[in-house]
């Protein structure tokens, strides 16, 4: 089955700074990745998404960029601010039915003021 | 739109019960899926209904099961809890599955003492 790496566990940056969130993927046919903003004792809620047929995708100051050769995607957070805080969640799905999305294990993004 | 709820959102069990957990997702959706969050382990699939069926499952044992109602309201067991099952369970929507955008309900806190 499809495998998701998410790397940095943790990252801490200053406000104001750039954070960049990678993950890979095993899986060829996978073809859709969110990713999640999961703030404390909140729930996971979708901040931006991809599909394979697009290289990069922007909402104001969230980015994702994929590259499918590599088989990796990742999360640009710019002009980071202290609500920016919480733990980043990348996944991946297939084109098939059932709506499995594999998660990576998270990344916590500390904001320092 | 009322947003994905679960209950209870508390729950403390002792080895060996079982324990029912309940998910109503939002309105006109009809799939429902499953996930188990521990610290490290990042979000873990268990299993995805639609319709009242069971169309897909993850890794997990015979222990954890589930069901769909024919009003997509959705519940999951867990037999013979062990300690290892202390964890977060959450709960997502979205309407006809594959690949859209999920709604997570804000999860059942289970502690296994």
């Amino acid at each position: 089955g499809e495998n998701v790496e998410q790397h940095p566990s943790t990252l801490s940056v200053q406000e104001g700074d750039s954070a960049v969130i990678k993950c890979t993927y095993s899986d060829s046919a996978s073809n859709y990745f969110p990713w999640y903003k999961q703030e404390l004792g909140k729930r996971p809620q979708l901040i931006i998404d991809i599909r394979s047929n697009v290289g990069e995708k922007k909402d104001q100051r969230i980015a994702v960029t994929l590259n499918k050769t590599a088989k990796h995607f990742s999360l640009h957070i710019t002009e980071t601010q202290p609500e920016d805080s919480a733990v980043y969640f990348c996944a991946a799905s297939m084109d098939q039915p059932g709506n499995q999305f594999y998660f990576g294990t998270g990344t916590s993004l500390t904001v320092i003021p | 739109k009322a947003g994905v709820t679960q209950t209870p959102r508390y729950l403390i069990k002792t080895r060996g019960q079982q324990v029912t957990l309940s998910c109503s997702p939002i309105s006109g959706h009809r799939s429902v899926s499953w996930y188990q969050q521990t610290p490290g382990q990042g979000l873990q699939f268990l299993f995805e209904y639609f319709s009242e069926t069971q169309r897909n499952k993850g890794n997990f044992p015979g222990r954890f099961s589930g069901r769909q109602f024919s009003n997509s309201r959705s519940e999951m067991n867990v037999s013979t809890l062990e300690l290892g099952d202390s964890a977060l369970y959450l709960c997502a929507s979205n309407r006809d599955g594959d690949q859209e955008t999920q709604y997570f309900g804000p999860g059942t806190r289970l502690l296994v003492l």
